[in-house]
């Protein structure tokens, strides 16, 4: 079955660079069938989606977070990453990395629908 | 950017009744581009209803949704023990997506 993995840091300091990368298995990162996203959930509150990627390297962003993130894929390795600058205790949060189906006519059917287990960042000095 | 409003906050309820959630878009959701997740503590969020109303593999049937436009619900006919949980409403038909607050269904 497909499984996603979140990998990276669990601290990072303000002002420095926020860097993981989502391990995907049991499915292609390169099939032209998906996009793959981030999203995060700071402790205790609701969801935020960051942004998405394509195989192809097309990629697409929350407008209030654009400026500093930076989200890539390697399809030799079955990864994508993500890159959150200049961070501030505010990106403190569980990231989750998803699989988003590519949109089949008007079906609805492009909501993430396998996610990874999560991994709790927190930024402090 | 579309603002999802859900209610109640939080809904108390005992196992065998019903659950009705409620989550208002502040634009129109395109084409019922509206899914609903559930979440239990310690956990990812899990897919149950696409599209406002066709359940993701696996579902069982006491969960349905219902609405269009800005008005969506999610009903679970009939509570069991593993549903208490988090519920969260996203739409996903215009950029940025977006999540609702959360419902909480907690046991009475």
């Amino acid at each position: 079955q497909v499984q996603l993995q979140e990998s990276g840091p669990g601290l990072v300091k303000p002002s420095e660079t926020l860097s993981l990368t989502c391990t995907v298995s049991g499915a292609s990162i390169s099939s032209s069938s998906y996009y793959w996203g981030w999203i995060r959930q700071p402790p205790g509150k609701g969801l935020e989606w960051i942004g998405n990627i394509y195989y192809s390297g097309s990629t697409y962003y929350k407008p209030s977070l654009k400026s500093r993130v930076t989200i890539s894929v390697d399809t030799s390795k079955n990864q994508f990453s993500l890159k959150v600058s200049s961070v501030t205790a505010a990106d403190t949060a569980v990231y989750y990395c998803a699989r988003r189906p590519r949109r089949i006519a008007a079906a609805g059917n492009d909501a993430f629908d396998i996610w990874g287990q999560g991994t709790m960042v927190t930024v402090s000095s | 950017e579309s603002v999802l409003t859900q209610s109640p906050g939080t809904l108390s309820l005992s196992p065998g009744e019903r659950a009705t959630l409620s989550c208002r878009a502040s634009q129109s959701v395109s084409s019922s581009y509206l899914a609903w997740y559930q979440q239990k503590p310690g956990q990812a969020p899990r897919l149950l209803i696409y599209g406002a109303s066709s359940r993701a593999t696996g579902i069982p049937d006491r969960f349905s949704g219902s609405g269009s436009g800005t008005d969506f619900t999610l009903t679970i006919s009939r509570l069991e023990p593993e549903d208490f949980a988090v519920y969260y409403c996203q739409q996903y038909g215009s950029s940025p997506l977006t999540f609702g607050g959360g419902t909480k269904v907690e046991i009475k």
